[in-house]
């Protein structure tokens, strides 16, 4: 499929479980990003990533790991998942060098109980 | 650290009036971006404002950007129902490359 995919759409764990969140694009865009929504506070950019291999703190970073051996794909790692992680989260590309357009995939809601 | 400031974070107004959104922001940036979204979706791209005084315009939204007063708007012009949605602006950072967002304006059209 054309464009960006996240997997899964939907998430339950309990706190303590490791969880992976996996992000997909076909664009071959340089630059990922991912996000966490949640009421009250916008979209929360918690890394991104230049390229493969290169990746970057943004505001929220603690408690989540992420890799990019790939361009086209970015996953997010929860090490050990807790409530305050229950969230929606969106992925993105684009940006820089794209016509500096960002486009968003569908996101996952991740519930930890 | 950058801070990017949407206000009105509500506004509620009836159909065929005219109303604006601000953006502010804390640092430098050249990079302003405009999304959309509707209840339980993701995010569409609206606008891309990428220089000092960049207008854009698409059906009855404008936006521009003043980088000198670091401020977006977001100008919606004789309102339809279904423009109702949440907005964000985002702000790319020159000296890095992430892009912060507003918390959002809630948009609620009135028939």
């Amino acid at each position: 499929d054309a464009g960006i995919t996240q997997s899964p759409r939907y998430k339950i764990t309990e706190t303590g479980r490791q969880v992976t969140l996996m992000c997909h694009q076909t664009w071959s865009h340089s630059y990922m990003f991912w996000y966490r929504q949640d009421l009250g506070h916008g979209l929360r950019l918690i890394y991104y990533s230049a390229a493969a291999d290169i990746t970057d703190k943004g505001e929220v970073p603690d408690g989540y790991v992420v890799s990019r051996s790939k361009t086209e794909n970015f996953p997010l790692t929860l090490e050990s998942a807790t409530r305050s992680q229950t969230s929606v989260y969106f992925c993105a590309s684009g940006g820089r060098g794209s016509s500096y357009e960002q486009y968003f995939g569908p996101g996952t809601r991740l519930t930890v109980t | 650290e950058l801070k990017v400031e949407q206000n009105p974070l509500f506004l509620s107004m009836q159909e065929g009036k005219n109303y604006t959104i601000y953006c502010n922001y804390s640092t430098t940036s050249d990079r302003l971006y405009w999304y959309r979204q509707d209840p339980g979706k993701s995010l569409e791209s609206l606008f891309v404002l990428l220089s000092n005084g960049a207008v854009k315009q698409e059906g009855r939204l404008m936006a521009s950007l003043d980088t000198k007063a670091r401020l977006s708007t977001l100008h919606i012009t004789a309102a339809v129902h279904d423009l109702s949605a949440t907005y964000f602006c985002a702000v790319e950072m020159n000296r890095d490359d992430k892009i912060i967002f507003g918390k959002g304006t809630r948009l609620h059209i009135l028939p």
